[in-house]
């Protein structure tokens, strides 16, 4: 069965330094979402593209994060500089289509990130 | 603004029991809903999801869940819970619209199965 492959699983990293996330969607997946999930609450959408576009970025904190799907299969986040305050697991997801919520949202193992 | 309220944060159940995650929604309009399961160290899995119809949806798993719009609730169930059902659930609502995709979750209830 397909799955959405993400990297690395773990990432423990010092406040102000950069970090990179890695995310890999199922095969044909036109729509990847990126979410942050603080400990103790529900996923919170960052980031969502059709393709290489950006759909929604309304809550991407653009000061510090970036994110891009510069072909429109992969997709990297980064972080630059890491705050204490970003401790959180990030997970990557995609879906088929066009991206409404009719689809379903197939979610990776996620990206444990520690900022010491 | 659309929210969720997943009211317990906890609950404990023994195999073979019947359980109920409670989920309360607030949108100003017909909502998608949706249950997602979270084991440790793993992603999300979706368990069951509503739009429109039936409003007693099947998911996966055994579980079901009943779309009660008087009361804005979305509460799951499953007739006998097994042990490998111990997770974290988290119900989550989204607009009844076009390609919007923006999922609002819920804080999550961590379920803990006795045997």
């Amino acid at each position: 069965e397909a799955e959405v492959a993400q990297s690395p699983r773990y990432k423990i990293t010092e406040k102000s330094q950069a970090v990179a996330f890695w995310c890999d969607p199922i095969s044909g997946h036109a729509t990847l979402y990126w979410y942050r999930q603080i400990l103790g609450q529900g996923p919170e959408l960052l980031v969502q593209f059709q393709d290489e576009s950006v759909v929604d970025d309304s809550q991407l904190p653009k000061d510090r994060f970036s994110a891009e799907r510069l072909k429109g299969v992969d997709s990297t986040l980064k972080i630059q500089p890491a705050e204490l305050g970003d401790s959180a697991m990030y997970l990557c997801a995609s879906s088929l289509g066009v991206g409404g919520l009719q689809e379903t949202q197939y979610f990776g193992p996620g990206t444990r990130l520690l900022v010491l | 603004a659309q929210s969720v309220t997943q009211p317990d944060i906890h609950i404990t159940v023994s195999e073979g029991a019947s359980l109920e995650l409670r989920c309360n929604y607030s949108y100003g309009a017909t909502p998608y809903l949706f249950w997602y399961v979270q084991s440790p160290g793993q992603g999300l899995q979706l368990l069951l999801k509503y739009f429109s119809g039936d409003t007693l949806v099947q998911g996966i798993k055994g579980f079901e869940a009943e779309f009660k719009r008087s009361q804005s609730s979305f509460n799951l169930r499953k007739p006998s819970v097994h042990w490998s059902d111990a997770a974290e659930y988290f119900c989550a609502v989204g607009p009844y619209t076009g390609t919007a995709s923006k999922l609002t979750f819920g804080t999550g209830t961590r379920l803990q199965v006795t045997l």
